[in-house]
């Protein structure tokens, strides 16, 4: 079936560690983007991509890093220099042509610190 | 993007229809209303949006009225697994613009 897998569905870091969130998808969709959603809140854009080798800062880029070097790849590195990266990540993805297309989600990464 | 209004939270008895509103009474032109749901501990799911034109998917039928400031999500047929917290959208044309979920309704069906 076609969908966004994001992997581990867990994870926990160390202090100081950076630490890896996988995202793939096979529905052939141009664009990708990772959010953050903390408990009881909406969801905040970290980053996003609209075709491979290209990427731009959403409103909470700081402390994390991205990758786009396959269309179906768009991987997030939380650094050691996001303070407070315990959140449920969650990434997605849109077929980006004509702009109203809707953005289909996986079912997110929650990442704590031990 | 144009703010949206909706209830914190609504009840809806199984097998009934479950009308969810939305107020975005700034919407503008070029602005579509968005439906997702959000299940505990899950990404959101996409439900239907629409610009002007009422909407009907498998899922769900989507009312925007003439003036398009205010939209109702209605399921026809509710049943336990539509309890759910419910985000009504509004977005401008662009893959690079961000989904802005507000606080939703909180949606509990009932047995």
């Amino acid at each position: 079936d076609g969908g966004i897998t994001q992997s581990p569905k867990y994870l926990f870091r160390k202090e100081g560690q950076n630490v890896t969130l996988s995202c793939e998808q096979n529905l052939n969709h141009d664009a990708m983007y990772w959010y953050r959603q903390d408990p009881g809140q909406g969801l905040r854009l970290i980053y996003y991509s609209q075709i491979v080798n290209d990427f731009q800062k959403g409103d909470i880029a700081e402390g994390y890093s991205v990758s786009r070097e396959k269309k179906e790849s768009f991987p997030l590195t939380v650094t050691s220099a996001q303070k407070n990266p315990t959140a449920f990540y969650l990434c997605a993805s849109s077929t980006g042509r004509g702009g109203n297309q809707p953005q289909h989600f996986g079912d997110g990464t929650r990442l704590s610190i031990l | 993007d144009a703010k949206t209004t909706q209830p914190p939270s609504m009840d809806c008895a199984e097998g009934r229809a479950a009308n969810l509103p939305c107020n975005h009474s700034t919407i503008s032109g070029n602005e579509y209303v968005y439906w997702y749901r959000q299940i505990h501990s899950q990404g959101p799911q996409y439900i239907i949006h629409g610009l002007k034109n009422n909407e009907t998917n498998e899922m769900a039928s989507l009312i925007i009225t003439e003036d398009r400031k205010s939209s109702t999500l209605i399921l026809p047929h509710a049943t336990l697994r539509d309890t759910a917290v419910y985000y009504c959208i509004v977005r401008v044309e662009g893959a690079g613009n961000m989904l802005t979920f507000g606080g939703g309704t909180r949606l509990m069906v009932k047995p």
